[in-house]
């Protein structure tokens, strides 16, 4: 098994722009979520999903869109990039709740 | 929501001292509590967890006591070694929450040989 493949490692993005964070999971996780980590601040969960069809917003979820078509995939949207946005970007999935999620390789994000 | 604190922050260690780090957390209903271990650039890696129906769980040279009275939990790692130099994040969640997971805010370690 891969695990949890998220794309790209690294993006640079101007002000205003829209991109689309890629990830998947080949665990048949039922449970599939997104965290933004910025220095001193943890792990902060931004949309989580627990099946396919069903999504719900986290902590802080402005300015980002997530969709859950297939049991597999769990993109992440910015709609308008904003410096705010600057962070590491971790996609995660588990099998059922009370367990430990199994996180992504990150994907690195730059806003200018 | 659930709030999870964790202190401290920053831990200096000499190799083969203990290290220990606390978390408390504000909702009574969580009842899963996993411990995430991060080295630079990688991504958080599950160490540990427990349950709230347990008071201590123990793996080798790490272990992790739960009080729900006093919503608090720790994490003790003995006989520190180099390699347990890292960032350590404390988490909570309700089950009925759908593992979202709340996390503390981080303590980094840093074991001096």
């Amino acid at each position: 098994n891969a695990g949890v493949t998220q794309t790209p490692k690294f993006q640079v993005l101007k002000t205003g722009q829209s991109m689309t964070l890629q990830c998947a999971q080949d665990m048949n996780h039922e449970y599939m979520s997104w965290y933004r980590q910025d220095p001193g601040m943890g792990l902060r969960l931004i949309h989580y999903s627990v099946g396919a069809g069903i999504t719900d917003q986290g902590e802080v979820p402005n300015g980002y869109n997530v969709s859950r078509s297939t049991t597999e995939d769990f993109p992440l949207r910015l709609l308008s990039a904003a410096p705010s946005q600057t962070s590491v970007y971790f996609c995660a999935s588990s099998y059922a709740t009370g367990t430990g999620v199994d996180f992504g390789q990150g994907t690195r994000l730059t806003v200018v | 929501g659930e709030n999870v604190e964790q202190h401290p922050s920053t831990l200096s260690v000499q190799e083969g001292d203990s290290a220990v780090i606390k978390c408390t957390y504000s909702d009574s209903a969580s009842n899963y509590f996993p411990w995430y271990k991060q080295e630079l650039g990688k991504r958080p890696q599950l160490i540990i967890d427990i349950r709230s129906n347990v008071g201590e769980k123990k793996d080798q040279r790490i272990a992790v006591t739960l009080n729900k009275t006093a919503k608090h939990f720790s994490l003790h790692i003995t006989e520190t070694q180099p390699e347990d130099s890292a960032v350590y994040f404390c988490a909570a969640t309700p089950k009925a929450a759908g593992n979202k997971l709340t996390f503390g805010g981080g303590t980094r370690v840093l074991v001096k040989p």
